[in-house]
C-alpha cells in the first residue's frame, strides 16, 4: 500500500540552527500538506501546497519556515532558525485529485530544539 | 469557519465494552468529516469518512460512526473495545472555506484507554 514517508524521524537540535524536514509523498497525489502537533497540543495546519506553489499557510507559518518540492517527489519543509517553540512532531502529508477527501499521513518527524 | 469539538479529553474503557468518542462541529457548509487515529509514536491513520452520502459510515477495526445534522453530531463508536484500540482520536473536519486546498481541522483529540 502506497504510503507518505518522513525523514528524519528524530532531530535534536540548537536554538538558531536551521532544519530541513524531508517527505515523499504518494506519488499520484497533486497536493501537499505540512501539520505540526505541540507536545499535548492538538494537530495545527501550517502549509498547503499545489502546482509548485503555496496555495494556503496559517498564521504560524511565518517567514522562518518555507516550503519546496525540489524534485517532483520530495516535499521539504526548512525552518531557517528554530527557537525552543519549535519543538513539535510534524507531520507531512499528500491527498489525490478528490475534493474533499482524506489526507494520507507520514509517521511525522520529531523536533527537539535545545 | 469550520471547527470540531471533542467532547472528552480521555475516556476509559474496559476490554470488551463499548467505545463512544464524541465529537460535535460547526460548520456553514455540508461539511465532510473524518475520524483519525493516532497510536504511540504512530501517524495518523484514517478510521472513517463522511462526505454526503450514507449517514453511518463503517470504518476499519470494527469502528463505526454516524452524522446527525440535528444534533451537529459525529460520534464514534465500536461495539466491543480491544486493547489494541488504546490510542489518540482525532475528530477532523474538511475546511471548505479555504477553497480547494482541502486543508483538514482537527480537534482537539480524545485519549482512549482500554482496561484489561
Amino acid at each position: 500500500e502506497p504510503e507518505v514517508t518522513q525523514t528524519p524521524s528524530h532531530q535534536v537540535t540548537q536554538m538558531g540552527q536551521e532544519v530541513i524536514l524531508r517527505c515523499v509523498p504518494i506519488s499520484n497525489h497533486l497536493y501537499f500538506y505540512w501539520y505540526r502537533q505541540i507536545l499535548g497540543q492538538k494537530v495545527e495546519f501550517l502549509v498547503s501546497f499545489y502546482n509548485n506553489e503555496i496555495s494556503e499557510k496559517s498564521e504560524i507559518f511565518d517567514d522562518q519556515f518555507s516550503v519546496e518540492r525540489p524534485d517532483g517527489s520530495n516535499f521539504t519543509l526548512k525552518i531557517r532558525s528554530t527557537k525552543l517553540e519549535d519543538s513539535a512532531m510534524y507531520f507531512c502529508a499528500s491527498r489525490g485529485g478528490a475534493f474533499p477527501g482524506e489526507l494520507f499521513f507520514g509517521e511525522g518527524s520529531r523536533l527537539t530544539v535545545l | 469557519a469550520q471547527s470540531v469539538t471533542q467532547l472528552d479529553s480521555h475516556v476509559s474503557v474496559s476490554e470488551g465494552t463499548p467505545v463512544l468518542l464524541r465529537c460535535n462541529y460547526s460548520s456553514s457548509y455540508s461539511p465532510s468529516l473524518f475520524w483519525y487515529v493516532q497510536h504511540p509514536n504512530k501517524g495518523l491513520q484514517l478510521l472513517l469518512k463522511y462526505t454526503s452520502a450514507a449517514t453511518l459510515v463503517k470504518g476499519i477495526n470494527g469502528f463505526e460512526a454516524e452524522f446527525k445534522k440535528s444534533e451537529t453530531s459525529f460520534h464514534l463508536t465500536k461495539p466491543s473495545a480491544h486493547m489494541s484500540d488504546a490510542a489518540e482520536y482525532f475528530c477532523v473536519v474538511s475546511d471548505m472555506s479555504s477553497g480547494n486546498t482541502g486543508k483538514l481541522i482537527f480537534g482537539q483529540g480524545t485519549t482512549l484507554q482500554v482496561k484489561p
